[in-house]
């Protein structure tokens, strides 16, 4: 089955500085590739997710970048602020399945 | 607009006492409809996931157990619960024909 690895598992960056988060994947079928962020006490909001046929996707200050090849995909934050402080999530799907595979998590926090 | 409802959105249960929780959605018919459970400061943990009434797959064997005797309702369900099954419970969907997951406001459970 699908194995997700995400890191780091934390992560402090100081206000206006960028963020990178990194998940790999084991399953070279998966094809969706969402992001969620979780704050304290509060469900998972999904922020952005991207599909095997793009290699980029950006909103904002928040961007996702898919290798394939590598099977790997990244979470970029630019500009940080103290409000993107809190718990970011990866997942995969593959296409035949139904149930969506999430990574450990990583724990941001921007200092002011 | 599609909703999700969870209830209650906190529990205290003693030991070997038993439980239920309830999710529905609104604005939708036929999704697929997901639990998980995430520890205090943990990741998610896929326990069961529905694609129709009356269809469950169960990711984790353990002492819950799921059903969906209505198209939008999924009820978590234990006979005698454990201290390790304290935690956040969230009920997630997303669309028969879309990837996009949703996720609940999540029940917090304390086992005693």
């Amino acid at each position: 089955g699908e194995n997700v690895e995400q890191h780091p598992s934390t992560l402090s960056v100081q206000e206006g500085d960028s963020a990178v988060i990194k998940c790999t994947y084991s399953d070279s079928a998966s094809n969706y590739f969402p992001w969620y962020k979780q704050e304290l006490g509060k469900r998972p909001q999904l922020i952005i997710d991207i599909r095997s046929n793009v290699g980029e996707k950006k909103d904002q200050r928040i961007a996702v970048t898919l290798n394939k090849t590598a099977k790997h995909f990244s979470l970029h934050i630019t500009e940080t602020q103290p409000e993107d402080s809190a718990v970011y999530f990866c997942a995969a799907r593959n296409p035949y399945g139904q149930n969506f595979v999430f990574g450990p998590g990583t724990r941001l926090s921007v200092l002011p | 607009s599609q909703t999700i409802h969870q209830w209650p959105a906190t529990l205290v249960q003693p030991v070997g006492s038993p439980l239920s929780l309830e999710c529905t959605v609104e604005g939708t018919s036929n999704p697929n409809l997901y639990w998980y459970r995430q520890a205090a400061g943990r990741g998610l943990q896929l326990l069961f996931y529905s694609v129709g009434i009356g269809q469950i797959s169960s990711e984790v064997p353990q002492n819950l157990s799921a059903s969906r005797p209505q198209d939008r309702q999924f009820i978590l369900s234990s006979k005698k619960l454990l201290l390790s099954d304290s935690g956040f419970y969230l009920c997630a969907w997303n669309r028969l024909a879309s990837e996009t997951q949703y996720f609940g406001p999540g029940t917090r459970l304390l086992v005693l």
